[in-house]
């Protein structure tokens, strides 16, 4: 079975510049998050969706940050425009309610 | 929310059992204690998840005090495959889990 797909697995670029990170949720699953990892603050909760709606997406750090889920088997993370202080590592997982969370293998973003 | 407090590192020899503590001392009654561990360079993963008693699965069994206050992760046989950073977490409002530091494991061969 497909796991949380999440794209693309790496990328570099300019500050300024739009970054969007993109993941496929395990089919059936009803729950997504984004999180983000630093080695100074570690794993943090961005948003979290339950069936397509976003419920808490007070860990979104500033304006810079938005999230979509137009369907259940679809959600992007957009940062506009992008600084160094974003680069991170962006985890996407997902969930039935209340179960065990899937996590994504991540996407790695630089921002020089 | 409810915290945990974990070591930030332990070491433990290959084919040794490992015992991976945390505290979670203001746990709620209807909590359940889940860990999962980080691989270098990967997502993190479920290992296992307890309300009250002890649970066992193919990965690793929990221990769970009888006050609920602390839990122990038990890996049987570590491998140089389960050096990882280890998480103790307790669900927060809206059921996000509630990150902290981990246990980073060091298997030495």
């Amino acid at each position: 079975d497909a796991g949380v797909i999440q794209s693309p697995r790496h990328e570099v670029t300019e500050m300024g510049q739009e970054v969007t990170l993109r993941c496929k949720p395990i089919s059936g699953h009803n729950s997504l998050f984004w999180y983000r990892q630093t080695m100074m603050r570690g794993l943090e909760l961005l948003i979290y969706f339950n069936n397509n709606v976003p419920i808490d997406d007070s860990g979104m750090p500033e304006d810079r940050f938005s999230a979509k889920m137009p369907n259940a088997s679809f959600s992007t993370l957009k940062i506009q425009p992008s600084e160094p202080r974003d680069s991170a590592v962006y985890f996407c997982a997902s969930s039935t309610l209340r179960n065990t969370i899937y996590f994504g293998e991540g996407s790695w973003l630089t921002v020089v | 929310d409810a915290k945990t407090t974990q070591p930030n590192s332990m070491e433990s020899n290959e084919e040794e059992p490992v015992h991976l503590p945390c505290n979670h001392s203001t746990i709620s009654g209807t909590d359940y204690i889940h860990w999962y561990r980080q691989l270098p360079s990967q997502g993190p993963e479920y290992v296992i998840h307890g309300l009250t008693s002890n649970v066992n699965n193919r990965m690793a069994s929990l221990a769970i005090a009888e006050d609920r206050k602390s839990s122990t992760l038990i890996l049987h046989r570590a491998t140089l495959r389960d050096a990882a950073v280890y998480y103790c977490i307790l669900p927060g409002s809206n059921y996000q889990l509630i990150w902290g530091a981990g246990t980073k494991l060091i298997i030495k061969p």
